[in-house]
């Protein structure tokens, strides 16, 4: 399909561990923003990617968490020594421009259980 | 502190009938609003928008109305389906103040659709 893919769907790690999540966005989308949706909260913005730049990373909450993008495609978050606070639902959105009211597409998210 | 408000977490309506959920902003930047739909394990996916130069914005079965001088916004869904049943997010952004390409989001609501 040409939508927004997440890999891994679901990743159960121990505390403490590394974790790579990947985010595939929709092609020629040159916008990528990655959030995270902790159990009964609304979605949380982590970071802003123009092309393979990220001008925002304000929503990182801790030093452990790090992206990138390359190729003005694919992104990967990752998130070093986790913890259980971590645990949560990561999602990734793309869009075609920069601007708030271009729609932003999802992806599926990855569950993340840290145990 | 929440910038965009959903009080209601849950909403219970019969077929047929309206569905109106709410949605309640502190920031004055904010001047772009949306609406996404979310099925348990998906992403969510958008439904439906405003600008802050209107008041109200129809497509199909959905309206959404924007109150700005009460910072309030509402999604109507008329004739409420049992597909329709889901979370939905309030979503905001702004156009100025450099912050246009960030979606603060609501908590959401949960609509249940009872044939």
């Amino acid at each position: 399909g040409a939508g927004v893919s997440q890999s891994p769907s679901n990743k159960v790690t121990e505390k403490g561990k590394d974790v790579e999540l990947r985010c595939d966005p929709i092609s020629g989308h040159t916008a990528l923003y990655w959030y995270r949706q902790s159990l009964g909260q609304g979605l949380e913005f982590l970071i802003y990617f123009q092309g393979n730049s990220a001008p925002d990373k304000s929503g990182l909450p801790s030093d452990r968490f790090s992206a990138e993008r390359t190729g003005e495609s694919v992104s990967t978050l990752t998130i070093q020594r986790t913890q259980q606070e971590d645990s949560a639902v990561y999602l990734c959105a793309s869009t075609r421009g920069t601007r708030g009211y271009n729609e932003q597409f999802f992806g599926p998210g990855t569950r993340l259980t840290v145990l | 502190d929440q910038q965009v408000k959903q009080n209601s977490p849950s909403l219970s309506v019969q077929e047929g009938r309206i569905s109106i959920l709410n949605c309640d902003y502190t920031n004055s930047m904010f001047d772009y609003f949306l609406w996404y739909k979310k099925y348990p394990a998906e992403g969510p996916t958008f439904l439906i928008s405003i600008s802050s130069i209107k008041d109200k914005n129809e497509d199909g079965r959905f309206t959404v109305f924007l109150n700005k001088s009460a910072k309030h916004l509402s999604l109507h869904i008329v004739p409420s389906q049992p597909g329709d049943s889901a979370v939905y997010f309030c979503a905001a952004s702004g156009r100025s103040g450099g912050s246009n390409y960030k979606l603060t989001f609501g908590k959401g609501t949960l609509l249940t659709v009872n044939p």
